[in-house]
């Protein structure tokens, strides 16, 4: 009963395609995140949510959208696909914005742009 | 800018020994940090925190030392069991008590921790 889950797990497109990547969890947190593992293995935060408002957003070029239809699900959409946006990405929730209780993550999408 | 810093990429110890990783920091506003740890192809977990006031916090194996002073935190493992392979990231917050914002978690690189038999 995975708890943050991801789709797709593995995801291969050209570059200029528009791609999506969707989150759920099930845990009843009120806000999502959706970090990005860069080449250096650095984890780095792109986008949150809470209570379906963005909260934060890095600088993170326009391509990327995320859009949450409810609490439970943060979806990211990139238009225009670059090869540098190869990385891996990961969802994460957790409550409110305290990390107290930390976050719980999904287990990732790797992205390769061609 | 690496606010968040794990100098030692991997770190090799003999099982039953004790595993020691340890992070810098040099942003002064950050009082909370956790530990994640991370398998290959799996989300990073949930392991053991502290929050500035404190300098040390203990959870069965796991213990985080908080040095503020020297802007440094270390995890301690012990004893070392072959299950603790994995990669383990320290990270930092700025906003528990500051009442508001929401910066996220700032990542180190991660330390992979390799537990030899």
């Amino acid at each position: 009963d995975t708890a943050v889950s991801q789709t797709p797990k593995y995801l291969v497109t050209q570059m200029g395609n528009d791609k999506s990547i969707k989150c759920e969890q099930n845990l009843g947190h009120d806000t999502m995140y959706w970090y990005k593992q860069d080449s250096k293995k650095f984890l780095k935060i792109m986008f949150s949510y809470n209570n379906k408002e963005l909260i934060i957003n890095e600088t993170v070029p326009n391509r990327f959208s995320p859009k949450s239809p409810d609490k439970a699900h943060l979806n990211l959409h990139i238009n225009s696909l670059e090869l540098g946006d190869s990385a891996v990405y990961f969802c994460a929730s957790s409550f409110g914005h305290l990390p107290n209780y930390g976050y719980t993550f999904g287990s990732g999408t790797r992205l390769t742009v061609v | 800018d690496q606010q968040v810093k794990q100098n030692s990429p991997s770190l090799s110890v003999q099982e039953g020994r004790i595993s020691i990783l340890n992070c810098d920091y040099t942003n002064s506003m950050f009082d909370y940090f956790l530990w994640y740890k991370k398998y290959p192809a799996e989300g990073p977990t949930f392991l053991i925190s502290i929050s500035s006031i404190k300098d040390k916090n203990e959870d069965g194996r796991f213990t985080v030392f908080l040095n503020k002073s020297a802007k440094h935190l270390s995890l301690h493992i012990v004893p070392s069991q072959p299950g603790d392979s994995a990669v383990y990231f320290c990270a930092a917050s700025a906003y528990p008590y500051s009442g508001g914002g929401a910066d996220g978690l700032t990542f180190g690189k991660g330390t992979h921790l390799i537990i030899q038999p």
